[in-house]
């Protein structure tokens, strides 16, 4: 079976530390999503990308938060500094977009990364 | 605005009970409606989706949807759970094409006793 891989599938940090998270989409997916579920928020959108480029980081605190995909077989999203209202699950999630259909929105997510920051 | 509500946060059943888990949208235009289910510790897996033509729509493990476009309404429903079927429900909502991101519930909680 294909699966979205991600790294590290918990991480238990300081408040202040930089954190990233990596994210191996399924191959020839070309569009790749961040997540992040809270119980009190449940999912929040935090970055789109499609063949790459990010199309929607709006759900993102861009003070301290930053997605990029280096090459289509790697997403990363950093933490920088990291802050206790930061601890969630971040899930990463790829799909299938063509120009035909809305397989964009078929998505396979990853297992999730727990982050902890005291 | 557009938006998605699951009204019922927790569900408790007994095994071979009937299922319905509602889910309506507030979205402008074509929709695509999607199930999402996300077991106990593992990440969301699709159970069902809807692009168009029928309007029930059958998915994996016996569920299945009716999109009722009158009543802005995706309500998941299984004739009768199993102890397998506690999970997480989301309901998410999107535009047709793409680049139409996924509008999601809150989830709805369900527990099935054995």
């Amino acid at each position: 079976d294909a699966r979205v891989t991600q790294t590290p599938r918990h991480k238990v940090t300081e408040m202040g530390q930089e954190v990233t998270m990596r994210c191996q989409p399924i191959l020839g997916h070309n569009t790749v999503f961040w997540y992040r579920q809270t119980m009190m928020q449940g999912l929040e959108l935090l970055a789109y990308f499609r063949n790459r480029a990010p199309l929607d980081d709006s759900g993102m605190p861009k003070d301290r938060f930053s997605a990029e995909m280096p090459d289509a077989t790697l997403a990363t999203l950093k933490i920088q500094p990291s802050e206790p209202r930061d601890s969630a699950v971040y899930f990463c999630a790829s799909g299938l977009g063509t120009g035909l259909g809305s397989g964009a929105n078929v998505l396979t997510f990853g297992a999730g990364s727990r982050l902890t920051v005291l | 605005a557009q938006s998605v509500s699951q009204h019922n946060h927790h569900v408790i059943l007994s095994e071979a009970a009937s299922l319905e888990l509602g889910c309506n949208y507030s979205y402008g235009g074509t929709v695509n409606l999607f199930w999402y289910v996300q077991y106990p510790g593992q990440h969301l897996q699709l159970l069902l989706k809807y692009f168009s033509g029928d309007p029930l729509v059958k998915g994996i493990k016996g569920f299945e949807a009716e999109f009722i476009k009158s009543k802005f309404s995706f309500n998941l429903r299984k004739p009768s759970v199993q102890w397998s079927d506690t999970a997480e429900y989301f309901c998410a909502v999107s535009g047709a094409g793409n680049n139409r991101k996924l509008i999601w519930g809150l989830g709805t909680s369900l527990a099935v006793n054995p």
